[in-house]
């Protein structure tokens, strides 16, 4: 049973699209976050929703729209992808008072913008 | 604007060797502080979290110590093993809903 999982794993799409990434935790964590890893590896982040509500929100393009449904799920919208956009994107959740378990971290989903 | 510094950025060992990284961060408004292993192509895995300063921390070979006061952080790796290759990134937050800022991280290669 994968405790964070998103999906797709992979997604190639061209500049100007519109695409959503999508990430399910089962773990019964109540805050999720969007961390991107850029072309020298370092993980940066985006967004994080605790219980649904946003409680961080880095300078992202706004083209960039996280949705959480639930507290178990957040996805991440991204309108007229630009070649920037491309990287690893990764989704993780832990309790708001981040205990000794960390961040559980999803698989990553490595978006291409040709 | 919160630095988290890693060092070396690699390391190169032989299987059995010991080994230990640094990680430096801010030692004002501390919180926590997390070490990850980071395997290729897989996603990063919570070693420890750390709180208290002159917390230390052991799993199996693995342990790491925590100094708030100076804002430093060692992992060490006792008898390295082919296994251990991954890269080792560390964490900072200066609060509970605070985001979590990484290091770089530390590639290490273990050979036979």
């Amino acid at each position: 049973d994968t405790a964070v999982s998103q999906t797709p794993k992979y997604l190639v799409t061209q500049m100007g699209n519109d695409k959503s990434i999508k990430c399910e935790q089962n773990l019964g964590h109540d805050t999720m976050y969007w961390y991107k890893q850029d072309s020298k590896k370092f993980l940066k982040i985006m967004f994080s929703y605790n219980n649904k509500e946003l409680i961080i929100n880095e300078t992202v393009p706004n083209r960039f729209s996280p949705k959480s449904p639930d507290k178990a799920h957040l996805n991440l919208h991204i309108n007229s992808l630009e070649l920037g956009d491309s990287a690893v994107y990764f989704c993780a959740s832990s309790q708001l008072d981040i205990g000794p378990g960390g961040y559980t971290f999803g698989s990553g989903t490595r978006l291409t913008v040709v | 604007i919160l630095n988290v510094e890693q060092s070396p950025q690699s390391l190169h060992v032989q299987e059995g060797d010991s080994t230990n990284f640094t990680c430096s961060f801010p030692s004002s408004n501390f919180y926590a502080l997390h070490w990850y292993r980071w395997e290729t192509a897989k996603s990063p895995e919570a070693l420890f979290v750390m709180t208290l300063n002159g917390d230390e921390k052991k799993k199996g070979r693995i342990s790491a110590t925590l100094n708030t006061k100076e804002g430093y952080s060692y992992l060490y790796i006792k008898g390295s093993q082919p296994e251990d290759s991954a890269t080792y990134l560390c964490a900072f937050n200066t609060g509970t809903a605070s985001k979590l800022t990484f290091g770089t991280g530390t590639r290490l290669q273990v050979t036979l």
